[in-house]
C-alpha cells in the first residue's frame, strides 16, 4: 500500500523566514513520483513539481527547493524568504506505474505572518 | 482559454436529489480524473478516464458515476445525495501515461447537501 505523511499539521512563520515542509512516503514499487502542488486560499490547485524515483538530485526554482532522499523516503520543500503570497496549503503526493493511481498526503497549512 | 473548467462552481441541494458536475479540458490530454476534498481538506482521487477507457474506480459508493461523452469531457453524476457528499470536486487531467505527466486541477465544485 502507499502512504504519504505530512507531519505538520499548521506551520506559522515570519515573513522573511525560511520554512520547510516535510513530506515522507511509503511505496513497495521502485519506480514512482513525487509531487508538491499548492492550494492558496482561493481553493485551486497549483502544479508545483514532480520528481521520479531515479532522480535524487535537488532542484532549485527561485525561492522553492526540494530535498528528496531515497534512504529516509522523504521529499521535503523548503521556501526561502517566505512572502505572504506563500500562504496556502501544500499537498505532497505519490503515485506509482503500479497502480496508476496517486496518494495525497493530509496537507500542511503554511501561514505567513507579515 | 481556461485549461480545465467546472461547472457549477456551487452547487446547493437537498438530501436525496441528483445531480452533475461537468468538466472539460481543452489540452487534447487524454486521461481525466475526478477527486473529493473533504472539510479536512484530505484529497483523494475517485475516478480516472483514459480514453473513454475507466482505469481507476476507488472505493467510492455506486451513487457516483462519471460519464464521458469524449475525451475532452468527463462529467460526474450522483444520485440520491447524502450528507456526506458535501466537499469540494475536483476534476483534473494528464496527458499519456499518468504516472510521467502532470495534472492539470479544475478550479473545483463546492457541493452542500442540505
Amino acid at each position: 500500500a502507499q502512504k504519504v505523511t505530512q507531519a505538520q499539521t499548521e506551520i506559522s512563520v515570519v515573513e522573511k523566514e525560511d520554512v520547510t515542509l516535510d513530506c515522507v512516503y511509503e511505496t513497495r514499487d521502485t519506480t514512482y513520483y513525487l509531487f508538491w502542488y499548492k492550494q492558496p486560499p482561493s481553493g485551486e490547485l497549483v502544479f508545483l513539481i514532480r520528481r521520479n524515483s531515479f532522480d535524487e538530485q535537488n532542484e532549485i526554482s527561485g525561492r522553492y527547493s526540494w530535498n528528496f532522499q531515497k534512504s529516509t523516503s522523504s521529499f521535503n520543500f523548503t521556501i526561502t524568504a517566505s512572502q505572504v503570497v506563500d500562504s496556502a496549503v501544500y499537498f505532497c503526493g505519490l503515485h506509482s506505474g503500479g497502480y496508476q493511481k496517486v496518494t495525497f498526503g493530509t496537507g500542511t497549512k503554511l501561514q505567513v505572518i507579515p | 482559454d481556461t485549461a480545465v473548467s467546472q461547472t457549477p462552481k456551487y452547487l446547493v441541494t437537498q438530501m436525496g436529489n441528483d445531480k452533475s458536475i461537468k468538466c472539460e479540458q481543452n489540452l487534447g490530454h487524454d486521461t481525466m480524473y475526478w477527486y473529493k476534498q473533504d472539510s479536512k481538506k484530505f484529497l483523494k482521487i475517485m475516478f480516472s478516464y483514459n480514453n473513454k477507457e475507466l482505469i481507476i474506480n476507488e472505493t467510492v459508493p455506486n451513487r457516483f458515476s462519471p460519464k464521458s461523452p469524449d475525451k475532452a469531457h468527463l462529467n460526474l453524476h450522483i444520485n440520491s445525495l447524502e450528507l456526506g457528499d458535501s466537499a469540494v470536486y475536483f476534476c483534473a487531467s494528464s496527458q499519456g501515461d499518468f504516472y510521467v505527466n502532470e495534472q492539470f486541477f479544475g478550479p473545483g465544485t463546492r457541493l452542500t447537501v442540505l
